[in-house]
């Protein structure tokens, strides 16, 4: 069946500094989905991406699919405290039945 | 606009009792989705409903576990038989149309077997 795997599973970062998750399904996806989820919180939908190649930036952050529809990237840039929290991807099926990746947990440092 | 709304917050069972819960939607959405998430861990799909029909339940265990989406009133999900391994956090989700679109989670019920 479908497995969506995300690395880095733990992302410890300097406020200021940039990082990247990224997100790997073993089939080809329909869309992918993003989502953050803040300590003791719910997720919540952070942005779909649905075209071979898409890219799209919301202030700091950038999500990017990949050509073959199998992976796709978040890069953040200038970290603040804010960001911190569990970033998960979701990759959705010819179904549109969405399958979790296990998320990036953000720690970040002042 | 109410988001999805989720209760009980947090449930304490005892071992052997019965959990039931509850999910309202999002004002206009009629696809409800179940999942499971343990501690440090990511989100399990259990099972997808439309109003009266159960569409997809391939994440659900075969025993003990069953929801429902009655024409009126939240969707409930039952854990009869509580044992420790239940204990996690439960969130419902829903989206106005069927899978594909981004989903709004409710806040979670947290169960705890003791």
């Amino acid at each position: 069946g479908q497995q969506v795997m995300q690395i880095p599973q733990y992302q410890h970062v300097q406020e200021g500094e940039d990082f990247t998750t990224y997100c790997n399904s073993s089939t080809t996806l329909s869309n992918i989905q993003w989502y953050k989820q803040r300590p003791g919180g719910h997720p919540v939908f952070l942005i779909q991406l649905v075209k071979s190649g898409e890219v799209k930036k919301q202030k700091r952050l950038t999500f990017q699919f990949g050509e073959a529809k199998k992976n796709s990237s978040l890069h953040i840039t200038a970290t603040q405290t804010t960001d911190v929290g569990t970033y998960f991807c979701a990759g959705a099926d010819s179904w549109g039945k969405l399958q979790f990746g296990a998320g990036t947990q953000v720690v970040v440092t002042p | 606009n109410a988001g999805v709304m989720q209760n009980p917050r947090h449930l304490v069972r005892r071992r052997g009792q019965e959990a039931r819960l509850r999910c309202s939607p999002m004002k206009g959405h009629s696809h409800v989705y179940w999942y499971r998430q343990l501690p440090e861990e990511g989100l399990k799909f259990m099972v997808y409903l439309q109003k009266e029909n159960i569409i997809d339940e391939s994440g659900m265990p075969k025993e003990r576990f069953s929801a429902e989406f009655p024409k009126e009133g939240p969707s409930i999900l039952r854990i009869q038989q509580v044992v420790r391994g239940d204990s996690a956090a439960y969130f419902c989700a829903s989206s106005p149309r069927d899978r594909g679109w981004g989903y709004t989670f409710g806040s979670g019920t947290r169960l705890t077997v003791v």
